[in-house]
């Protein structure tokens, strides 16, 4: 089982530029989320959805837009990609009557 | 806003010794979980507890969930040095989790 996966692993961008992170589950979890992880900062929710079809903000949602694809895949989407937004990005997924959360591997981003 | 707070940030300690680390909040959680975070990897499911004063052991590791079901304690005995990383609690409600900033441990041989 792969469980979560991630793409890509590691990015740099230029300010202003676009990407999308890929995220894929194999679990057939119902909910996914995507977390940013900064020094001193602990994982930090940006968005989730709790079902196939629904979105929900997180707790640092500016800048970020996010799409389920279906329920194994949700993508996060940088539109102008700021300085700030260096970060660790981690998709994690649950069954949805369970908290217990399974994360990927991480993608590192570098916006200078 | 649901916060859960760590303590201590860091530790370091010697091969063999014993430590506890802390997880608190002033809010109730449905469940509180706790995870192991290493160097470039996402975090890793180490327990899940839902009782108030629930106790759970996984080898060297003991886990306590409070009465109140605010807070909770990790005690590791006689610590490895593969026991090194990152310590992350995280408080479950409305479908999505509050996790705390976590203890880095280093153990040193």
């Amino acid at each position: 089982n792969a469980g979560v996966t991630q793409t890509p692993k590691f990015q740099v961008l230029k300010t202003g530029q676009s990407m999308t992170l890929q995220c894929a589950q194999d679990m057939n979890h119902n909910s996914m989320y995507w977390y940013r992880q900064d020094p001193g900062m602990g994982l930090r929710l940006i968005y989730y959805s709790a079902s196939e079809g629904t979105t929900d903000k997180g707790e640092v949602p500016n800048g970020y837009n996010v799409s389920r694809l279906n329920k194994r895949e949700f993508s996060l989407r940088l539109e102008s990609a700021a300085p700030s937004q260096t970060s660790v990005y981690f998709c994690a997924s649950t069954a949805g009557y369970s908290y217990e959360q399974y994360f990927g591997p991480g993608t590192r981003l570098t916006v200078t | 806003t649901q916060l859960l707070e760590q303590s201590p940030q860091f530790l370091s300690i010697q091969e063999g010794e014993n430590l506890t680390v802390y997880c608190n909040s002033s809010s109730v959680f449905s469940s509180l979980q706790w995870y192991r975070q290493e160097p470039g990897e996402g975090p890793v499911l180490l327990v899940t507890v839902v009782t108030g004063g629930e106790v759970k052991k996984l080898k060297r590791l003991t886990f306590q969930f409070g009465d109140a079901r605010k807070d909770s304690s990790l005690h590791i005995t006689a610590a490895q040095p593969g026991d090194t990383g990152l310590y992350l609690c995280a408080g479950g409600s409305n479908y999505k989790l509050t996790f705390g900033k976590g203890t880095l441990l280093t153990v040193n041989p």
